[in-house]
């Protein structure tokens, strides 16, 4: 069975550090490409971040590119986001998501059950 | 980027009806579309992929279509448990855009 489990998350202050963790199961985590999606309170899905199934590639929306950092441990089946000079609007539940790619079209086959991270002083 | 813009935002429907939610890309993503179902405190749902391909598991009461810029998610006979918050997304450019969210509530 396909898991996928984040931890890192909780209170911080504005300007602060915070490390997310997706620890996945199941599948072989190698073989994937897996993103980070994040949803403000009461609002809609924003897609954050996304690396490659051996590191090497990655990509960041705007609103956290130079702030946020994504890698990766296949060795240790986990995908971490590492978010720095957090802001209010950086507060959300944050989602890691399994990529899968069938004839050209991508989707969020699995995603973990979230986790959330309050900026607020 | 590519903005999606769904309609309408939210819906009042009763157990039995039929249900029709609409998202257009602000530029043609061939079918590169996908519809996930959110329900509150859950993670999203994969429902429907490539515009028109029912993921496993999904009841075939589920389906969508169109490509280009316009596509539709259809409920063909609502049940309780569909009650829910639906998004599109596109996957044809990076960043991976989502719709603003339909939510579907009991009449």
């Amino acid at each position: 069975e396909v898991q996928l489990v984040e931890s890192g998350g909780g209170l911080v202050q504005p300007g602060g550090s915070l490390r997310l963790s997706c620890a996945a199961s199941g599948f072989t985590f190698s073989s994937y490409w897996m993103h980070w999606v994040r949803q403000p309170p009461g609002k809609g899905l924003v897609w954050v971040s996304r690396m490659n199934s051996d590191g090497s590639t990655t990509g960041y929306a705007d609103s956290v590119k130079g702030r946020f950092t994504v890698s990766r441990d296949n060795a240790k089946n986990t995908l971490y986001l590492q978010m720095n000079s957090l802001r209010a609007e950086d507060t959300a539940v944050y989602y890691c998501a399994r990529d899968r790619c069938s004839g050209g079209s991508c989707y969020y086959e699995y995603w973990g059950q979230g986790i959330l991270v309050t900026v607020s002083s | 980027d590519i903005q999606m813009t769904q309609s309408p935002s939210s819906l009042c429907a009763s157990v039995g009806d039929r249900v029709t939610i609409t998202c257009r890309a602000s530029q043609s993503i061939s079918s590169y579309l996908n519809w996930y179902q959110q329900k509150p405190g859950k993670a999203p749902k994969l429902l429907i992929y490539a515009a028109s391909s029912l993921q496993s598991g999904v009841p075939s009461r589920f389906s969508g279509s169109g490509s280009g810029t316009d596509f539709t998610l259809t409920i063909s006979s609502l049940q309780p448990e569909d009650f829910a918050t639906y998004y599109c997304q596109q996957s044809f450019d990076t960043p991976r855009t989502f719709g603003q969210g339909t939510k579907v509530e009991i009449k």
